[in-house]
């Protein structure tokens, strides 16, 4: 089955632009993943569906700063306009017959 | 709008069961896959099981498997997960996810629950 691979931690400066990679395991490059947000404390709030095109459809009320891209195995998630509310825990996912994996997440703060 | 509500979460011994409960709401509930997924405290999103829209496939992470047995009702928009011989690793938030398809595979989770509580200590 798929892994997919993120950096535990990342961190911006407000009104900047940041990237998170999350990266598919070999012989997975072509999978479609989903982009998560979990705020402190809160449940897990669907971002986004990214295929290896680049091609992505956002969940609903997805602010327009946040969008979705893709390099050969890697999936990425852009945030434009950094803001102090999208400080939060980001996790990719994906999945395989009868089963999905997430990845480790990744930790986004305030520089 | 979208609601999932989970319920069944305690205080349970090891060894013991518990039956955890997911009430859905605002979406036609058998038209779409259900899983459940958990989060151990202070750790990332663990995926547990998951059950297509007619409870035709099912699929369980090889941690549970064998332990835990997820089921739906879609007459009452529910959904379930039976969870036997409990181990202190299962101490973990549990969530009711949606899934974008009526299959266990294919599409993302685009809706989530607030999560119910199992902590497994004697």
């Amino acid at each position: 089955q798929p892994v997919l691979t993120q950096s535990s931690s990342a961190s911006a400066s407000l009104g900047s632009s940041v990237k998170l990679t999350c990266t598919l395991s070999s012989g997975h490059s072509h999978y479609i993943i989903a982009w998560h947000q979990q705020q402190p404390g809160k449940a897990p709030r669907y971002l986004m569906n990214l295929e290896g095109s680049g091609s992505y459809n956002k969940g609903s009320g997805v602010p327009d700063r946040f969008s979705g891209s893709s390099s050969g195995a890697d999936r990425y998630l852009t945030i434009s306009n950094f803001q102090s509310e999208d400080e939060a825990d980001y996790y990719c996912e994906t999945w395989d017959i009868n089963t999905r994996v997430f990845g480790g997440g990744t930790k986004l703060t305030v520089l | 709008e979208v609601h999932l509500v989970e319920s069944g979460g305690g205080l349970v011994q090891p060894g013991r069961s518990l039956r955890l409960s997911c009430a859905a709401s605002g979406f036609t509930f058998d038209d779409y896959a259900m899983h459940w997924v958990r989060q151990a405290p202070g750790k990332g999103l663990e995926w547990v099981s998951g059950i297509s829209w007619n409870s035709g496939i099912v699929g369980y992470a090889d941690s549970v498997r064998g332990r835990f047995t997820i089921s739906r009702d879609n007459a009452k928009n529910s959904l379930y997960l039976q969870m036997n011989s409990l181990r202190a690793e299962d101490t973990a938030l549990y969530y009711c996810a949606k899934g974008n398809g009526i299959a266990v595979a294919g599409s993302p989770l685009d809706y989530w629950g607030q999560g119910t509580l199992v902590t497994v200590s004697s």
